[in-house]
């Protein structure tokens, strides 16, 4: 059974600093990963989806890599700023194109 | 287009009464999914649908029931509801195609008194 862990559940950082939200999934036999973003009260918003094929993808500030073999995913956030301050949902697609989640990281960038 | 929506936006209920979450997408997706969101939590999985007719259950269906009897909605119904059954509900859907990209609807707020 797929799992998917994020660590850390918190992070706090001074505006400006990059940053790396980690992702593991348990089973690397994944059609692809997502990455959200979640406002408070709010819907997903779509920020990155990786296929299993590649290894990484890039949105302005924002990087998402993949190592299916290690059971990793990392996303890279570039001069955070305050308006970054979210949960950030990583969801792995399994092979019964399920999506999994993981439970969050919360980020609070600090002005 | 409108993407996914869903109805209502919010909804308190009393133990016991029952209720219909509404999700509709306008993209000709195949594939819909119910999902329940509590606090601190990922999302989890109750119901999906491959298709117009078909419904299976995913991680925690219990005390849920759905339908689609149409390709573009896909019903969640609470029969009795439990204060258990408070969350946040969201709907998604994807098509088969090379990304497997599901959307998500805004969701749906609900309290169970």
């Amino acid at each position: 059974k797929q799992e998917v862990t994020q660590i850390p559940a918190a992070l706090s950082v001074p505006e400006g600093e990059n940053l790396v939200l980690n992702c593991s999934f348990t089973d690397s036999a994944i059609y692809n990963l997502q990455w959200f973003r979640q406002d408070p009260g709010k819907g997903l918003t779509s920020l990155l989806l990786i296929q299993s094929s590649q290894r990484e993808q890039t949105s302005g500030r924002l990087n998402a890599s993949l190592d299916k073999s290690s059971g990793r995913s990392t996303l890279y956030i570039a001069a955070s700023q305050p308006g970054d301050s979210a949960t950030y949902l990583c969801a792995a697609m399994d092979s019964s194109y399920k999506l999994i989640f993981g439970s969050g990281t919360r980020l609070l960038v600090r002005p | 287009n409108a993407g996914v929506t869903q109805t209502p936006k919010f909804r308190v209920l009393k133990t016991g009464q029952s209720m219909t979450l509404l999700c509709a997408q306008d993209m000709n997706h195949e594939y819909m999914y119910w999902y329940r969101q509590d606090p601190g939590m990922g999302l989890r999985l109750i119901h999906y649908s491959v298709g117009e007719g078909t419904t299976a259950k995913g991680e925690v269906p219990d005390g849920y029931n759905v339908s689609r009897l149409k390709k573009q909605n896909f019903l969640l119904g609470l029969e009795s509801a439990a204060p258990s059954q408070t969350s946040v509900y969201f709907c998604a859907s994807r098509t088969p195609d090379t990304y497997n990209e599901q959307f998500f609807g805004p969701g749906t707020r609900l309290t169970v008194l």
